[in-house]
């Protein structure tokens, strides 16, 4: 069985800060992580993905993250936090199909 | 320009309804997907197919029915056992490669449906 935990409900950050959200995973088999970021009444956008290639991942604006196999964690960072960053972002893990994990709303202040 | 279409945007149904949510894809994907978002718990997978005429019960099918006679189209009913409908419903897409489990999937933007 699989299952992803996001460790942050809600994360605030200044504009121009970092940006870090926590993810955990489990999953029996080596597996495929997404990041998907989710703006308001809207679809899901990949961000980034992982499918055991480097464990570093760049993504779509200015988004990285870290494989750590022995964390099992998947961390989503950015250097500098824009306005347009605000959004509900998901950590996925999948083989056949795909678990979420609950979210984290990103709010980014003036 | 390819991509994922659902349709409505919004959705409004009285009680003991049915009510049908169209998804069509154009991607020439054979995998297709419905989930269900509520605040706070992330998206949970209502069915899935995996090829034409074919397909299998998510973790919370109860209450919904699908059809996939076509490759760029996969429907969902929402039936009058649902017990609680009101939700955002997202359809996607994913495509086969070397790898398949590996591809991501592709999301449509959705159809909030709410139960009067």
């Amino acid at each position: 069985a699989q299952s992803v935990t996001q460790l942050d409900s809600h994360v605030s950050v200044s504009e121009g800060t970092p940006v870090l959200l926590r993810c955990n995973y489990s999953s029996s088999y080596s597996p495929s992580l997404f990041w998907y970021v989710q703006h308001p009444n809207k679809g899901l956008q990949l961000l980034l993905k992982y499918t055991s290639a480097a464990t570093l991942v760049k993504g779509i604006n200015g988004f990285e993250a870290e494989f750590k196999k022995s964390e099992t964690s998947f961390h989503l960072t950015k250097p500098s936090a824009h306005m347009s960053d605000a959004a509900e972002y998901f950590c996925v893990v999948s083989d056949y199909k795909l678990s979420f994990g609950a979210g984290t709303t990103v709010t980014v202040r003036a | 320009d390819g991509g994922i279409t659902q349709s409505p945007k919004y959705l409004f149904r009285k009680e003991g309804q049915n009510v049908t949510l169209s998804c069509e894809q154009n991607l020439n994907h054979d995998a297709m997907y419905w989930y269900r978002q509520d605040p706070g718990q992330g998206l949970r997978l209502i069915y899935y197919s995996q090829i034409v005429n074919d397909f299998q019960k998510g973790d919370i099918a109860e209450g919904y029915s699908v059809s996939r006679e076509k490759k760029e189209s996969f429907p969902l009913t929402v039936t009058s056992a649902q017990k609680n409908p009101t939700a955002f419903y997202l359809c996607a897409s994913k495509g086969q490669g070397r790898a398949g489990a590996y591809n991501e999937q592709f999301f449509g933007p959705g159809t909030r449906l709410t139960v009067l």
